[in-house]
């Protein structure tokens, strides 16, 4: 079955500490995409790439970074430097990103929570 | 920079009628709604493009007025399925990939 995966579905990490959240799909998509919710807020975008070792920062990148080093995986990783990390990370792909008329296919999510 | 939806909830019985605003600061090439039960991932409902024609399936339809840079999603005779939380994703006319969303529309439908 094609679609999106993302791992682990709930990670608890201390303070301080660096965290890589895993996404990976088998749609053949180029464009992949990490959002934030957080309860009022909707989705903010926070990382997005159209191709391979290309990628740019969304609105809220400050405390996160990406690597596009495979097409079908986009690991996003959660430093320190994010002062509030704990929230519901979604990943998200599409088949041509640069086609406004493509729609989004969603992860199931990860819900980090940091103590 | 997010768009900007209205409602923020709403609670219909079946059967009722809702409409869901967006509104985008920016100039759009498409808008993109989907909706979210509790605990799963957003599911694609619809795209509308700009100079493309008002959208539906079932009783669900929606509408872009591109020079108003509005969406609104229609839900007709709302069933109880209908229930979840509408997001609407804004397409900028720069057509550079991204995707943003806005802050979400809690829909509840009750018998």
């Amino acid at each position: 079955d094609g679609g999106i995966t993302q791992s682990p579905k709930y990670l608890f990490r201390k303070e301080g500490q660096n965290v890589t959240l895993s996404c990976e799909q088998n749609l053949n998509h180029d464009a992949m995409y990490w959002y934030r919710q957080d309860p009022g807020q909707g989705l903010r975008l926070i990382y997005y790439s159209q191709i391979v070792n290309d990628f740019q920062k969304g609105d809220i990148a400050e405390g996160y970074s990406v690597s596009r080093e495979k097409k079908e995986s986009f690991p996003l990783t959660v430093t320190s430097a994010q002062k509030n990390p704990t929230a519901f990370y979604l990943c998200a792909s599409r088949l041509r990103g640069l086609d406004p008329n493509t729609e989004a296919f969603f992860g199931q999510g990860t819900r980090l929570t940091v103590v | 920079q997010q768009p900007v939806q209205s409602p923020q909830a709403v609670i219909l019985r079946e059967g009722e009628d809702a409409v869901i605003n967006c509104s985008s600061s920016k100039a759009l090439y498409s808008v993109h709604w989907y909706r979210q039960k509790h605990g799963e991932a957003p599911v694609f409902l619809m795209i509308l493009l700009k100079g493309g024609e008002q959208k539906g399936h079932d009783k669900i339809s929606a509408s872009f007025n591109e020079k108003k840079q509005q969406s609104s999603l229609y839900l007709t005779a709302s069933q109880l399925s209908y229930s979840g939380t509408y997001f609407c994703g804004t397409y900028g006319s720069s057509n550079t990939g991204k995707l943003i969303f806005g802050q979400g529309t809690t829909l509840q439908v009750k018998p």
